[in-house]
């Protein structure tokens, strides 16, 4: 079956400064999608980035990338230049199923300090 | 450009009284859509999915279910609310292409008391 996994429940991080969120998981499919979320307070899911499995370069948008370890089978986000407006959950998902449906890992919470 | 709407944002019921919790998508045509349940403090549950008009597959046994009446319509309902059923409710859509991202709403949140 699978499952994401998300070791940190929390993480803090200085300003201006870049910090690795982990995410490993487990599926025995070939094809699947790699997705990372922030879910700020307000509760809405903003989707920040994307890796497919056969996809060979590490994904980036903006500030966000994702450091894709397939043989690891962990997708870390990696954020740089921390900003206060990062503070929020972040859920690391993956789709099954032919891509119709997610899993969801249970999120790590950070906490960016001025 | 796509949106989706939920409503009502807040709602507090009940034990034992109905629900029905409401999800339209615009600018797209015939989404999947998809419910998740999300407990406070922890990640989503995938309750029900949808392909099309009248086709729901339900991931959780549990006094819930969805409907599709429309094509870009999808409604999470309940004859009698349970205390565990507090939480907050995500709608969410894609295009059914393989891989593709979920897009969600704003979500409902549920309090039973």
């Amino acid at each position: 079956a699978q499952k994401i996994t998300q070791t940190q429940p929390g993480m803090f991080v200085q300003e201006k400064e870049a910090v690795t969120l982990d995410c490993t998981y487990d599926t025995s499919d070939q094809s699947y999608g790699l997705f990372w979320y922030k879910q700020p307070s307000s509760g809405e899911m903003i989707f920040l980035i994307y890796q497919g499995s056969y996809d060979e370069q590490n994904a980036t948008e903006g500030r966000y990338s994702l450091n894709f370890q397939k043989a690891r089978k962990s997708a870390n986000l990696v954020i740089s230049a921390s900003q206060l407006g990062d503070s929020a959950m972040y859920f690391c998902a993956m789709t099954f199923n032919y891509g119709q449906n997610f899993v969801f890992g249970p999120g790590t919470r950070l906490s960016v300090l001025p | 450009s796509q949106t989706i709407h939920q409503w009502p944002a807040t709602l507090v019921q009940p034990v034992g009284s109905p629900l029905s919790l409401e999800c339209t998508v615009e600018g797209t045509s015939n989404p999947n859509l998809y419910w998740y349940r999300q407990a406070a403090g922890r990640g989503l549950q995938l309750l029900f999915y949808s392909v099309g008009i009248g086709q729901i597959s339900s991931e959780v046994p549990q006094n819930l279910s969805a409907s599709r009446p429309q094509d870009r319509q999808f409604i999470l309902s309940s004859k009698k609310l349970l205390l565990s059923d507090s939480g907050f409710y995500l709608c969410a859509w894609n295009q059914g292409v393989s891989q593709e991202t979920q897009y969600f709403g704003p979500g409902t949140r549920l309090l039973v008391l």
